[in-house]
């Protein structure tokens, strides 16, 4: 059974940097099938598609964080990772990555628990 | 970027009562390409419904997608209790991928 965990520290400081990884179980991460992504919801708000990742490095971002994002793979740690520079409160929320089904890599399917990601000095 | 505006804001059914939840996009969603999920606090969303009407694995047939163009509609056709939740549909015919802002369904 697919498991995704995401990780990291809740606080990060004003212009600081937010890194994440997920680590995937049940699967690997270089089934050529799926795509990996990260979506993040602010405390009481919807939801926003920040950027999706192919095993082979391939990425596609939000572009309203272009510039300030990148998603990366280890396929031998089985993980993807995120990072998002010069952070502010806006940046606040619970951070998820997810796994979308085979044939639509934005129908997102399998999600981890999700992560709180706290900005503030 | 398509803006999806979901209504109404709240919606308050009793169970058993069928629920109809509009999504408009401020412009034509590429192939019809909608996707819909369920969230209960504290949970992460949970995948219904994608391509518009194509039910995800396990999702129970009382929930249909329709729609098409800039119009689309989400139908629970008998409420259970565990349908009370926040929905939210997602297109992903024109990037970036954007999300409605949300429908709750409530116990009326």
């Amino acid at each position: 059974q697919l498991q995704l965990q995401e990780s990291g520290p809740g606080l990060v400081k004003p212009s600081g940097t937010l890194s994440l990884t997920c680590t995937v179980s049940g699967d690997s991460i270089s089934n050529s099938d799926y795509y990996w992504g990260w979506i993040r919801q602010p405390p009481g708000k919807g939801l926003e598609w920040i950027g999706t990742v192919y095993y082979t490095g391939s990425t596609f971002y939000n572009p309203s964080l272009r510039g300030r994002v990148s998603i990366s793979v280890d396929t031998s740690k089985n993980q993807f990772s995120l990072r998002l520079d010069s952070v502010t409160a806006a940046d606040t929320a619970v951070y998820y990555c997810a796994r979308p089904v085979a044939v639509v890599p934005a129908a997102f399917e399998i999600w981890g628990q999700g992560t709180m990601v706290t900005v503030s000095s | 970027e398509i803006v999806l505006t979901q209504s109404p804001g709240t919606l308050s059914l009793s169970p058993g009562e069928r629920a109809t939840l509009s999504c408009r996009a401020s412009e034509t969603v590429n192939n019809d390409y909608i996707v819909w999920y369920q969230q209960t606090p504290g949970q992460p969303p949970r995948l219904l419904i994608y391509r518009s009407f194509t039910r995800a694995t396990g999702i129970p047939d009382r929930f249909s997608g329709s729609g098409s163009g800039t119009d689309f509609t989400l139908t629970i056709s008998r409420l259970e209790p565990e349908d009370f939740a926040v929905y939210y549909c997602q297109q992903y015919g024109s990037s970036p991928w954007t999300f409605g802002q949300g429908t709750k369904v409530e116990i009326k």
